[in-house]
């Protein structure tokens, strides 16, 4: 059973850097998609990006300019950077998996294991 | 930029009732792409349904999801007790969206 669990700091100032890390157990970080997803207080869920093992990235458009996603295969977890945060970037943060999936011969990629969350406020 | 719309926002409905949840794309989508989630307050995101109509293991066949078009459905045959959440849907691109969410609450 494939698990992951967020940490890092619950509180930063505005202008600074949010970075939180997801560490992946029961399953290798070398395959799949590994996902950032937020979700605002009392609001809906936002992508804010995705890393594959190579390195590779995929950052939404609107947090691209903030965000940068890593990940480190020998510990088997990856990494979240916003830069210059504001009040608007307070949301609980989820790491989640994606994997392509296989429907009727088509792909059908889609989120199966996700964390369970961290609430990270921007204040001073 | 495509766009989910869900509706509607809240569903009030008894157990035992029938639940139909709508997510409509702005524009031409895979209908592969598209997956339901279900979020209970203070937890994470469930996968529900991937590829518009096919469950995960372990996902109750009360729960099903088809697709006509740029229209997705979400069905709930029989609401149990523990149904009552907030679902979402979502279509993978380029950029993953999600819809807004519809709430279904206990009437």
């Amino acid at each position: 059973q494939v698990q992951l669990q967020e940490s890092g700091p619950g509180l930063v100032k505005p202008s600074e850097t949010l970075s939180l890390t997801c560490a992946v157990s029961g399953g290798s970080i070398t395959s799949y998609y590994w996902n950032w997803i937020r979700q605002a207080p009392g609001k809906g869920l936002e992508w804010i990006g995705d890393i594959y093992n190579s390195g590779s990235t995929n950052y939404n458009p609107s947090l691209k300019s903030r965000v940068t996603i890593s990940v480190d295969t020998s510990k088997n977890h990856f990494s979240l950077n916003l830069n210059s945060v504001t009040a608007a970037d307070t949301a609980v943060y989820y790491c989640a998996r994606r994997v392509p999936g296989y429907c009727g011969g088509a792909n059908c990629p889609h989120f199966d294991y996700w964390g369970q969350g961290i609430l990270v406020t921007v204040s001073s | 930029e495509i766009v989910l719309t869900q509706s509607p926002a809240t569903l009030s409905l008894s157990p035992g009732e029938r639940a139909t949840l709508s997510c409509r794309a702005s524009q031409s989508v895979v209908s592969t792409y598209l997956a339901w989630y279900q979020q209970k307050p203070g937890q994470a995101p469930r996968l529900l349904i991937y590829g518009a109509s096919s469950r995960p293991t372990g996902i109750p066949d009360r729960f099903s999801g088809s697709a006509s078009g740029t229209d997705f459905t979400l069905t709930i045959s029989r609401l149990e007790p523990e149904d009552f959440a907030v679902y979402y849907c979502q279509q993978y691109g380029n950029s993953p969206i999600f819809g807004g969410g519809t709430k279904v609450e206990i009437k």
